[in-house]
């Protein structure tokens, strides 16, 4: 079964708007971790964000916003003000408590226009 | 802190050969996890290793091994090859059981001719 899926393949947004990146996950574990990865062209994998299940707040960190949502088990990122280096591959991934593995969605490729 | 490293970061090998690919992970760290990524299949994991220990594996054959130093560095070992076998590998470090953020290192991208 799909544990985290990321329904938008490929975003266009235009430079300066916010975009709000969807995924959802599927776990019967009660404690575990949501991540957000931007992966640019040079294939680095770079750490943005982090959720807790037990974390009361929405994460954030500088432009990026963790958009999390329980009840119906999405995890959606929010970047404010895009910038043309934002341009990239991003990836949601999840990681629970009884698993030390980090499971991946397939990712949105990201692409912000002048 | 200097971050997670790769070696080699390219590599070409052909059919039947075996390949060692090195991580070492952030000072401190003592957890480095595996994962191969490719167009088709995306991200999978392939091991994580914590103070020398294999403590979880993913769905890969008994081709692709691991083993972990007492210096937490890491290595991964794919013997005879596969034209499939082709990929981004990435390695990640993390401090282990209390925190669960992983650091990428750059990958090391392998081609199997």
């Amino acid at each position: 079964a799909q544990k985290i899926t990321q329904t938008q393949p490929g975003m266009f947004v235009q430079e300066k708007e916010a975009v709000t990146l969807d995924c959802t996950y599927d776990t019967s574990d009660p404690s575990y971790g949501l991540f957000w990865y931007k992966q640019p062209s040079s294939g680095e994998m770079i750490f943005l964000i982090y959720q807790g299940s037990y974390d009361q707040q929405n994460a954030t960190e500088g432009r990026y916003s963790l958009n999390f949502q329980k009840a119906r088990k999405s995890a959606n990122l929010v970047i404010s003000a895009s910038q043309l280096g934002d341009s990239a591959m991003y990836f949601c991934a999840m990681r629970e408590r009884s698993n030390y593995q980090l499971i991946w969605g397939a990712g949105t490729k990201l692409i912000i226009k002048p | 802190k200097a971050g997670v490293t790769q070696t080699p970061r390219y590599l070409i090998k052909t059919r039947g050969q075996q390949v060692t690919l090195s991580c070492s992970p952030i000072s401190g760290h003592r957890s480095v996890s595996w994962y191969q990524q490719t167009p088709g299949q995306g991200l999978q994991f392939l091991f994580e290793y914590f103070s020398e220990t294999q403590r979880n594996k993913g769905n890969f054959p008994g081709r692709f091994s691991g083993r972990q130093f007492s210096n937490s560095r890491s290595e991964m070992n794919v013997s005879t090859l596969e034209l499939g076998d082709s990929a981004l590998y990435l390695c990640a470090s993390s401090q282990g059981d209390s925190s669960y953020e992983q650091y990428f290192g750059p990958g090391t991208r392998l081609t199997v001719t």
